[in-house]
């Protein structure tokens, strides 16, 4: 099976940093990835799929890059609201496999 | 808006068996494909299963290959996760997940997520 390897697994940035997260699969997944958002308490929300295609609703101050095996979610702008643990996953068969988390702090 | 509510998490023994539901509002149900991920107290995310929108193909990560049945009726617009033999590394906060938009393939990411169930296994 594929595994997805997220870097870092946590990070503290302040107000207004850029912040960039990295996803690797084992093996090419083309543009079959997604990431989302859990505020801590929360439940998952979709933030990004296809690699770099905005979910609706989503503030455009995230954006997603990559093909193949290596992808990156970057928040150009950080907000205290976006403290909160990002997963990136594939899902170009199954299983449909998530990385480890990455946990965002102000 | 589409609307996902899971129930039936409670304390279970070892060995023991558990149903979860996952009732779907605003939406066709019968037409989407709907997901079942999991996720342990303090860790990530867990994908568990997955089932076509007619019922048909079913397929399961192998940690619960085997003890789990995902299933649904369209009629009553709503989802189940039959558990079996069910063990302490089962302890999880259990989420259903439509997948993607309709005409899209099978394969696609999820959204949106119910708000979870608390499975607990523990003598």
């Amino acid at each position: 099976d594929v595994q997805m390897t997220q870097s870092p697994s946590s990070l503290s940035a302040s107000v207004g940093d850029r912040v960039t997260i990295t996803c690797r699969a084992s093996q090419d997944i083309s543009h079959y990835l997604a990431w989302y958002q859990q505020k801590p308490g929360k439940v998952p929300n979709l933030l990004i799929y296809a690699a770099s295609t905005l979910h609706s609703g989503v503030p455009s101050r995230f954006s997603g890059s990559g093909s193949g095996t290596d992808f990156t979610l970057t928040i150009s702008s950080l907000q205290p609201e976006d403290v909160s643990t990002y997963y990136c996953q594939k899902y170009d068969n199954d299983p449909w496999t998530f990385g480890q988390g990455t946990k965002v702090e102000i | 808006q589409v609307q996902l509510v899971e129930s039936g998490g409670g304390v279970v023994q070892p060995g023991r068996s558990l149903r979860l539901s996952c009732a779907a509002s605003g939406l066709i149900f019968s037409d989407y494909g709907m997901h079942w991920v999991r996720q342990a107290p303090g860790k990530g995310l867990e994908w568990v299963a997955v089932i076509s929108s007619d019922g048909v193909r079913k397929y399961y990560a192998d940690s619960v290959k085997g003890r789990f049945t995902i299933s649904r009726d369209n009629s009553k617009n709503t989802l189940y996760l039959q558990m079996n033999s069910l063990r302490p590394e089962d302890t999880a906060v259990y989420y259903c997940a439509k997948k993607g938009p309709l005409g899209s393939s099978a394969y696609t990411w999820f959204d949106p997520w119910g708000q979870g169930t608390l499975v607990t296994v523990s003598s």
